[in-house]
């Protein structure tokens, strides 16, 4: 079955400990990207990737990190996790072009105390 | 700035009803737009994508249609049930974004048995 899994779906941490969501596609989608969603604000998006070692800031990247080493695999670490970043996270893939469908992860609910 | 509006942004309709929800964009120079469907704390599902070149697109109920020169796409929802109770989520690929959805804030339906 094509997805795009996450993980882990929920998590709980303090401030200032380091972490990292797990994306994987098993699609041989190019594009991958992460998105961030909260009440009144709608979904933004953090950082993408176009393909493996090429990455770049999305609107909101403050205060997170990705990596592409592999093509299935794009993790967003946040380094110093602070409260303001207790979100609903969302990785998304497509294959490259401009007329391609976005498939995007269940989702991680992030809280930070 | 490139923006996508969602309008209304919550709807109730009784069991049955034909229903349309309404999105608005503010660049015509769209590669495709994509509509999505999002549960309480869940993913997004993807349920129609329509081209640049496209007027329309259809599958089972839903029929979504793109006027480019007007900036709008509606969704149309035909014969309502309350299994189709969600937010909708509007999400349009400008070209150049380099690959970045817009996203509206979405239409939360309700749909009363």
């Amino acid at each position: 079955e094509a997805q795009v899994t996450q993980n882990p779906r929920y998590l709980i941490t303090v401030t200032g400990k380091k972490l990292t969501v797990t994306c994987s596609q098993n699609m041989n989608h190019e594009y991958m990207s992460w998105y961030r969603q909260d009440p009144g604000l709608g979904l933004r998006q953090i950082y993408y990737s176009m393909n493996v070692e090429v990455t770049d800031k999305g609107d909101v990247p403050e205060g997170y990190k990705v990596s592409r080493k592999e093509k299935r695999n794009f993790p967003l670490i946040l380094e110093s996790p602070s409260p303001n970043q207790t979100s609903l996270y969302f990785c998304a893939s497509r294959k490259q072009g401009s007329n391609t469908e976005a498939f995007f992860g269940q989702g991680t609910r992030l809280t930070v105390v | 700035k490139q923006e996508v509006t969602q309008i209304p942004a919550a709807l109730s309709v009784p069991e049955g009803e034909n229903l349309v929800l309404n999105c608005s964009f503010t660049d015509s120079a769209i590669y495709n737009l994509q509509w999505f469907r999002q549960d309480p704390g869940k993913g997004l599902t993807s349920l129609l994508l329509i081209q640049s070149s496209q007027r329309e697109q259809t599958s089972g109920r839903l029929n979504a249609s793109l006027d480019k020169s007007s900036g709008r796409s509606t969704l149309y929802i035909a014969a309502s049930q309350p299994g189709d109770s969600a937010t909708y989520l509007c999400a349009v690929l400008y070209g150049g974004s380099q690959g970045n959805l817009i996203f509206g804030k979405g239409t939360k339906l309700s749909v009363k048995p």
